[in-house]
């Protein structure tokens, strides 16, 4: 099976930008879903196919791909954003689904 | 509302095996397919396997292939993950999690997994 891969750690400043990417040949063809993970929860979906978002989850969150790497941008980062973000794709050749390492993201 | 609830933690002696169920409420049981990703502990999530709960189709990721049986019992809405000759690498956080899909504008298929159940520990230790 495929793998795909993330930064484990990415910080951003209060209010401020950031994007977190993950790259994986299966994302040529698949589109990622991203899940925001806290301590001590279940991961909750936060973005899915081509830029779309669960109800309930802020605007401030999108999604974009591009080749190989599939991305989530948070414009004004909030401190309830500090969390663990998993990117998944589903594998273009197995009947599986992948799971990227995960980036901490730390809100400063 | 969906729901997905687990049952409780196990603890389990190497070589033994475990069964975990996730009983499904607030939609249609047999209409989606359910994955099981499990979380070893200060790790990653890691997909497992998934079932269809209409027909019982299943797909096991390839490192569990022997080990895992996937089942399902359309009349609670309850899905079973079935794990055999456990060892200690197994200790990990179980989640039940809901197959979504869509084709876009393009009939390009995408999936995502929502919601979630709880979780579920199961520690294997001598």
């Amino acid at each position: 099976s495929s793998e795909v891969t993330q930064d484990p750690t990415v910080s951003v400043a209060l209010g401020q930008t950031v994007k977190i990417t993950c790259q994986g040949d299966s994302l040529r063809s698949n589109y990622a879903s991203w899940y925001q993970q806290k301590a001590g929860q279940a991961p909750v979906v936060v973005m899915y196919g081509k830029n779309k978002r669960p109800s309930g989850i802020p605007d401030r969150f999108s999604g974009s791909a591009l080749g190989n790497t599939a991305s989530l941008t948070i414009i004004g980062a909030q401190a309830e954003d500090e969390a663990d973000y998993y990117c998944n794709s589903r594998d273009s050749g197995d009947n599986e689904w992948v799971f990227g390492g995960g980036t901490k993201l730390t809100v400063l | 509302q969906m729901q997905l609830v687990q049952s409780g933690a196990e603890v389990k002696k190497p070589g033994a095996s475990v069964k975990i169920s996730c009983k499904a409420s607030g939609y249609s049981f047999t209409s989606h397919w359910m994955h099981w990703v499990r979380q070893a502990p200060g790790q990653g999530l890691e997909w497992v396997g998934i079932i269809n709960a209409g027909d019982g189709t299943t797909e096991y990721a390839q490192k569990f292939q022997g080990r895992i049986t996937l089942t399902r019992d359309t009349s609670t809405g309850t899905v079973y993950m079935d794990l055999i000759s456990l060892r200690s690498e197994d200790t990990a956080v179980y989640y039940c999690a809901r197959d979504q899909s869509q084709l876009d504008t393009a009939m390009i298929l995408y999936w995502w997994f929502a919601p979630w159940g709880q979780g579920t520990l199961v520690t294997v230790s001598s």
